[in-house]
């Protein structure tokens, strides 16, 4: 079946550490989008990538950094220069000149 | 760039209707309506979206008004797996590309 694939589920990372979430879609979708959600908040969009090989900043970027190498993949690394880094992280992904965006179902990262 | 205002949490008896609205007073001519739920620690789901005229599927119907500033999502008869937070967003273009942005929603329980 076609959609996307978060992994892990959860992740435990200790402070001062990189950690990588990793996102896989085979929807064949241009656009992908990584989110950031905190408890009781709406999602905040980290970073977005239209194209392969091209991303773009989004409202919270600091502390985080993406790769789009290939179409299908959009991975996700929290550096440790991200201050506060424990939340739900949600990927998506959609057609560029489409109309609706998908989403993996999240993963859960805390900072112990 | 057009945003949406929704109530920040409503309520809703099994069996009935729940109508959440959504205002999107700058909402521009070329821009759809987007509605998505997103259940307890799950990534957002699609349920529907419009530009101009009501739309219904399985799932939902959608109310938008002539003047394109408001719309209500319905859910006819609402179950206790309706009980989620819903966002309304619209399609908002930023360098030429279309970011979707999600703000808190509606956070809607449906009780016995």
């Amino acid at each position: 079946d076609g959609g996307i694939t978060q992994s892990p589920k959860y992740l435990f990372r200790k402070e001062g550490q990189n950690v990588t979430l990793s996102c896989e879609q085979n929807l064949n979708h241009d656009a992908m989008y990584w989110y950031r959600q905190d408890p009781g908040q709406g999602l905040r969009l980290i970073y977005y990538s239209q194209i392969v090989n091209d991303f773009q900043k989004g409202d919270i970027a600091e502390g985080y950094s993406v790769s789009r190498e290939k179409k299908e993949s959009f991975p996700l690394t929290v550096t440790s220069a991200q201050k506060n880094p424990t939340a739900f992280y949600l990927c998506a992904s959609s057609q560029s000149s489409g109309n609706t965006i998908y989403f993996g179902e999240g993963s859960w990262l805390t900072v112990v | 760039d057009a945003k949406t205002t929704q109530p920040p949490s409503m309520d809703c008896a099994e069996g009935r209707a729940a109508n959440l609205p959504c205002n999107h007073s700058t909402i521009s001519g070329n821009e759809y309506v987007y509605w998505y739920r997103q259940i307890h620690s799950q990534g957002p789901q699609y349920i529907i979206h419009g530009l101009k005229n009501n739309e219904t599927n399985e799932m939902a119907s959608l109310i938008i008004t002539e003047d394109r500033k408001s719309s209500t999502l319905i859910l006819p008869h609402a179950t206790l797996r309706d009980t989620a937070v819903y966002y309304c967003i619209v399609r908002l273009a930023s360098g030429g590309s279309y970011i979707p942005t999600f703000g808190r929603g509606t956070s809607l329980i449906v009780h016995p």
